[in-house]
């Protein structure tokens, strides 16, 4: 069974300031990452993936996550916070291993992500 | 900048009714995925469809659930007799191939009363 833990319920960051939301997961095979952005009354948005390759990942609004296989970890990160970005984040998980079917995203818990001016 | 669409936004039914849900995935998209997020917990997995059939569920969905793609463009889940319990927001999305990212639309809010 897959995982992912999401340890922090708030992130509080000063505007300017680098962030960064932790993930952690837990697969069988190897893992295929996203992070996902969801603003209020909104859907999910797309940030950023890994699947193979490089370890740190550009995504999109200047997020990068760095993939950790020792630590299997996968937190995302951003050099300098802006207002904007405040919302919920939330990180997902899916086994490459897990069959050949379309197999679904595991997610977190999410994490609140508050950018103070 | 194509998008998933979801129609209702929100839905109240009474308990026991039938709902259908309706999703209108990205058109070139071949893999199709509904979960759904209970207020203020995660969103959770509940079927995958592609080639005309269920590719993976979870135990949420059990035999109260049923997608289809009646048309060749809407993705519907129906729950026959709904719960007090489903009261959610469910999240259409859809995926160009298996190994690709999903991208989710906007969320339908089923109330059940």
């Amino acid at each position: 069974a897959q995982s992912v833990a999401q340890p922090e319920d708030q992130v509080n960051v000063a505007e300017g300031n680098p962030l960064t939301v932790k993930c952690t997961y837990s697969v069988s095979g190897n893992p295929y990452l996203f992070w996902y952005v969801q603003y209020p009354n909104r859907g999910l948005q797309f940030l950023l993936k890994y699947i193979t390759g490089d370890n740190l990942v550009k995504g999109s609004y200047g997020f990068e996550a760095e993939f950790n296989k020792s630590q299997t970890s996968f937190h995302l990160k951003k050099p300098s916070a802006l207002v904007s970005d405040s919302a919920l984040y939330f990180c997902a998980v899916r086994d490459i291993e897990a069959g050949g079917g379309a197999d679904g995203l595991t997610f977190g818990k999410g994490t609140h992500l508050i950018i103070q001016p | 900048e194509p998008e998933v669409t979801q129609t209702p936004s929100h839905q109240v039914t009474q308990m026991g009714q039938e709902v259908i849900l309706r999703c209108v995935p990205i058109s070139n998209h071949l893999y199709f995925y509904w979960y759904r997020q209970i207020l203020g917990q995660k969103v959770e997995f509940l079927v995958s469809f592609y080639n005309n059939e269920i590719s993976e569920k979870s135990e949420i969905f059990d035999d109260q659930f049923s997608v289809e793609r009646p048309d060749g463009s809407n993705f519907t889940l129906k729950i026959r007799s709904t719960k007090l319990e489903d009261s959610a927001m469910y999240f259409c999305a859809s995926s160009r191939g298996v190994y690709t990212e999903a991208f989710f639309g906007q969320g339908t809010r089923l109330t059940v009363v």
